[in-house]
């Protein structure tokens, strides 16, 4: 069963503007990471944060993990058209290792 | 490229066949992973192995499915008299074990069957 939920389901914007995408998961975790995926295609991993971690940048991408609730964001900034792609958020359990528990994705649309 | 990769991209059968697909992962990677993914759904954990070990297998695989890494390279996921439910894109990841790493898993491009 899917530990989480991405939130919202679809988002479609402008090129150039931001997205901000949600997760959250249900059970106590070492890390989150974010994929992203094209259409048909497989996952690419895009970034993880420790569950001892707050927020994490890399490039264009911030991440923000909240474990009080349960929760992470990833801010996508300067959007392109090449972002267009689902993004899941992913969590192992409390031993790390484990396999990888996904949410159902934010399905993100950016228009030139 | 050194990815992991996944045989067949696309596989299309008749319901009732068996079918067979191969994921071959990155070769320092002592883990690998088996993950199903419908459409418009995260992908859904089946089971992995540690080296040639086969570490812990998810409810959702039926007695219909075996996978093997019998030399802890590459491995195989059978599927035995396939029903239209097992339609979906197969995944395959494989990670290097270690707490420092994180638990980062590289993924193949898939497999997608379809059952007819």
């Amino acid at each position: 069963s899917q530990q989480g939920e991405e939130d919202p389901q679809a988002l479609s914007i402008q090129e150039g503007e931001n997205a901000t995408m949600n997760c959250s998961y249900k059970t106590s975790i070492n890390n989150l990471q974010w994929y992203r995926q094209n259409s048909g295609r497989g996952l690419v991993h895009l970034i993880l944060i420790r569950s001892n971690e707050r927020e994490k940048h890399s490039g264009r991408l911030r991440v923000t993990l909240d474990t009080s609730k349960k929760s992470s964001s990833l801010l996508i900034t300067a959007s392109r058209a090449a972002d267009t792609a689902s993004y899941f958020c992913a969590t192992d359990g409390r031993s790390g290792n484990t396999p990888l528990v996904f949410g159902k994705g934010t399905r993100l649309s950016v228009i030139a | 490229d050194t990815g992991v990769s996944q045989d067949p991209r696309h596989k299309i059968t008749k319901r009732g066949q068996n079918v067979t697909f191969r994921c071959d992962p990155i070769s320092e990677h002592n883990r690998l992973y088996w993950y199903r993914q419908t459409l418009g759904q995260g992908p859904e954990f089946l089971t992995y192995f540690q080296n040639e070990a086969q570490l812990e297998k998810s409810r959702l695989l039926s007695d219909r499915f075996s996978a093997e890494r019998p030399k802890g390279s590459f491995s195989t996921l059978e599927i035995q008299r396939t029903e239209q439910g097992d339609s979906a894109m197969y995944l395959c990841a494989s990670s290097r074990e270690g707490r420092a790493r994180g638990n980062e898993q590289f993924f193949g491009p898939g497999t997608r069957l379809t059952v007819l």
